[in-house]
Parts: C-alpha cells; structure tokens; sequence
C-alpha cells in the first residue's frame, strides 16, 4: 500500500529566509504526486503536482518541489518565506488507474517576522 | 465558480444523535471522496466512490455509511455518532482520469458531545 511521511510535524523560519519541507512516499512504480496547503479554517489547495516529465515543479505562490526517484522524495521548497506562508503542508501520493489520494500527517509552518 | 461545497459548516451533535453531511461539486467529476481531519494524523479516507454508482470503504469507515446520490452528490451519515467522531470532515471530488488532482471543500467541523 502507498504511504507518505512528512518527517517533521512543526517548522519554524524567519520571513525572508529559505524554506524546505520533507516528504518521503512508500510506492512501487512511478507515483502521482502532490503538495497541498491548508489555511487556518479552510479547505486544502494544490500548490503543485507531479505526474511525469521534469523533476522539478514549478507551482503557485512562489513554490517548488523536486521529484527524486532515488530518495522516494519529494520535498517542497520556497527561496524566500513570507509571514501569509504560515499553513499548514500536506503532501500526497496516488496512484494511476482507480487512484486514491493518501495524504502525510501534515508540517505546520510557523514563520516570525 | 462554487467547485466543491459541504454543508454544514459547523455541527454540534449529542451521543447517539444521526446526521447527514452534504456535499456537491459542479465540475462534472466522477470521483468524490469523503475524508476526516484529526490533529496530528492528516487526512485519512472514510470513504469512496470512483463513479456514479459505485462506493467503497476507506481506512476508517466504521460508524459512518454514504450515499452517491448522483454524480455531483456525495453524502456521509453518522448513523448513531459518537465522540470518536468528533473531527473535521472534508469532501473532495476528482475528474477520474489519471493525470488530475483533487479539490477540496471548505470542510464541516463537527463536535459530539
């Protein structure tokens, strides 16, 4: 069965400074996968995915996530934190065919000013 | 555009109490997805139904049944709740093709006491 691993439960970094969150997935073939972000009392959004193709993800509000077959990782990344960046992270993988996303435990991003 | 829409948004329930939470999608999808929310353990699936017609059990599917009332609605019923329940739930819907992600609803916050 799939299964992700978000290593850390909380992460904390200064505005401006660089950001990187873990994800490790448990998955025999080439997975799908995903970066959501959670606002206090909101639904979660997609901030990018990955299903083929370049490793490296381009997504919204100034995100990117690497995709590295190797490690079974797919880390999230931001050269530059801003205080509205305090979320909550969740990563996901799925599988082609049926699919049947399985998210992380979820990384909570504090960030001080 | 509405995109994924749950109702209630808020729910405070007495032990053995039943209920329905609602959830439409306007996007013409074939999947849904009913998930809970509890601290610390991300997102896990209740249940699923890959098309209209079709319904299958997630991870944790006891105490709760569904309906795939038509292919915009998807419902889960507590049937007899329990403070166990208590949780944040959130529907999902995904086109059903491989290369799609999914979107969320805003979630319904229920509380049984």
């Amino acid at each position: 069965a799939q299964s992700v691993t978000q290593p850390d439960i909380h992460i904390t970094v200064s505005e401006g400074a660089s950001l990187e969150l873990r994800c490790n997935y448990s998955y025999g073939a080439t997975p799908y996968l995903f970066w959501y972000v959670q606002s206090p009392g909101q639904g979660l959004q997609l901030l990018l995915k990955y299903f083929s193709g370049d490793t490296l993800v381009q997504g919204i509000k100034g995100f990117e996530a690497e995709f590295k077959r190797s490690q079974s990782s797919f880390n999230l990344r931001k050269p530059s934190v801003h205080w509205s960046d305090a979320a909550e992270y969740f990563c996901a993988v799925g599988e082609g065919g049926s699919y049947i996303p399985t998210f992380g435990r979820g990384t909570s991003l504090i960030v001080h000013p | 555009n509405a995109g994924v829409t749950q109702t209630p948004k808020f729910q405070v329930l007495k032990t053995g109490q039943s209920m329905t939470l609602q959830c439409a999608q306007d996007m013409n999808h074939n999947s849904m997805y009913w998930y809970r929310q509890d601290p610390g353990m991300g997102l896990r699936l209740i249940y699923y139904s890959a098309s209209e017609g079709t319904t299958d059990k997630g991870e944790v599917p006891n105490g709760y049944n569904v309906s795939r009332l038509n292919k915009r609605e998807f419902s889960l019923r507590l049937e007899s709740a329990a403070p166990s329940q208590t949780s944040v739930y959130f529907c999902a819907s995904r086109a059903g093709q491989e290369n799609t992600e999914a979107f969320f609803g805003q979630g319904t916050r229920l509380t049984v006491v």
